[in-house]
């Protein structure tokens, strides 16, 4: 089935290390998104990437960055993970013109 | 500024009885405004959407362009329903990315 993909679904790490979430996509979607979900506090747009070339900043940059690949693939990446960036991570995808995100099963990352 | 506020973190309800999840939204242009839902341990899934104005899993929600509110309601809960409702704006000049309130928790007891 076409699907969203991400990995790994759980991740411990320790602070200061540089860890990286994939996110790869089957839908032929041409819109990416990644977001952190925090209780309380609901979903916090990272950054999202409408194609290949077009990158943007979500309202929580700092200490992210993310590299999309090739369509159908884009990564988040901590350069070094600090433990206030435990949390829920998703990502999502959506085409253009459309009206709905198809959503991954999320990774949950720890910071030790 | 967009806004999307759900002023409950967590609603809780006995089954049968009638349910009202609050979502309120700023935002300058015509709004474009979905419900999603996340069950336990599951990946979030779009509910509904204003402009179709169906009714899924009994759940209808009515865009208040005055009252600047999206209201999620079911006449009567069902404890299936406990879940995460997420209520999302759609930024449309922005590429249509969306913003997120911060969630209501409906706990349906039996």
């Amino acid at each position: 089935d076409a699907d969203v993909t991400q990995t790994p679904r759980n991740r411990i790490t320790k602070t200061g290390k540089r860890i990286m979430l994939e996110c790869s996509q089957t839908k032929g979607h041409d819109r990416m998104y990644w977001y952190r979900q925090d209780p309380g506090l609901g979903l916090r747009l990272i950054y999202y990437s409408f194609d290949v070339k077009d990158i943007n900043k979500g309202e929580i940059s700092d200490g992210y960055s993310v590299s999309r690949q090739a369509q159908a693939k884009f990564s988040l990446s901590l350069e070094s993970a600090i433990p206030n960036q435990t949390a829920l991570y998703f990502c999502a995808t959506s085409a253009a013109g459309g009206y709905g995100y198809t959503f991954g099963s999320g990774t949950r990352l720890t910071v030790v | 500024a967009q806004r999307v506020t759900q002023p409950e973190k967590l609603l809780s309800v006995f089954k049968g009885a009638p349910v009202e999840l609050k979502c309120n939204y700023s935002y300058s242009g015509s709004p474009e405004l979905f419900w999603y839902v996340q069950y336990s341990r599951q990946r979030l899934q779009l509910l509904l959407r204003h402009i179709s104005r169906e009714s899924i899993k009994g759940f209808t929600a009515d865009l208040n362009k005055g009252e600047t509110s999206f209201h999620l309601k079911k006449p009567f809960a069902q404890e299936e329903d406990s879940a995460m409702y997420y209520c999302a704006l759609k930024v449309r000049n922005q590429g249509g990315k969306l913003i997120f309130g911060q969630g209501t928790e409906l706990s349906v007891k039996p």
